[in-house]
């Protein structure tokens, strides 16, 4: 069982949005802005979307946002495309004594 | 081009022991933080190990503390994984991975393979 609850799967056509949620505790979402996003295509390496809860490292297309509310974060996709297609992971810096960060166990995004 | 690519993987019965390796390039290695990730398969993210850019400072998840020893070689630009008294849920692919500096994992290798089964 994963530290952080995220939703299993997702979908969408393509153009439109969906937002995934990854919620934690006040251990480590709720604690500060330390909240990244991971794509994962099959079959491949993860990959950096978002850190410090909304922002995109440079070649990050401006349709993925974050956001963080108490111990919630979440990732909206908008303007599906199907290249967006993949696993997603939240993660996020604990002060949990067993470990320094924690992941989601992963949404599985489907473009319809 | 940076890349960050792993090897040592492998089979290995339980007990076991195992070295990876995750050769790194196209940055400057000793100035980042690196960490070790797993993904059992089928399974989610799990972070394992993380090490200072001068080898000076080092942790480890819960999971694998006192069988795992994470160490670096900055001279020959590469990471290490040490893995002792392997069990059946150590079995995962293993990803070599840059710290952001801003509490994220920036850039990952393509993981290698550790199958731990008698």
């Amino acid at each position: 069982q994963s530290a952080l609850t995220q939703p299993p799967s997702v979908s969408g056509s393509p153009g439109q949005s969906v937002t995934i949620s990854c919620t934690g505790t006040r251990s480590d979402i709720g604690s500060s802005n330390r909240v990244s996003w991971y794509h994962q295509p099959p079959g491949t390496a993860p990959k950096l979307m978002l850190y410090e809860v909304a922002n995109r490292p440079s070649g990050v297309p401006a349709r993925f946002s974050g956001s963080r509310s108490g111990n919630t974060a979440s990732l909206t996709i908008s303007g599906l495309q199907a290249e967006d297609e993949g696993d997603y992971y939240c993660s996020s810096y604990t002060e949990s004594s067993t470990s320094l960060w924690v992941f989601g166990g992963g949404t599985t995004l489907t473009v319809l | 081009e940076m890349q960050l690519v792993e090897s040592g993987g492998g089979l290995v019965q339980p007990g076991g022991s195992l070295r990876l390796s995750c050769a790194a390039s196209g940055f400057s290695f000793s100035s980042y933080w690196m960490h070790w990730v797993r993904q059992a398969p089928g399974k989610g993210l799990v972070w394992v190990s993380r090490i200072k850019g001068d080898g000076s400072d080092t942790r480890y998840a819960d999971s694998v503390k006192g069988r795992f020893t994470i160490s670096r070689d900055n001279a020959k630009n590469t990471l290490y994984l040490h893995m002792n008294s392997l069990r059946a849920e150590d079995t995962a692919v293993y990803f070599c991975v840059r710290d952001g500096d801003a509490y994220n994992f920036d850039f990952w290798g393509q993981g290698t393979l550790v199958t731990v089964s008698s």
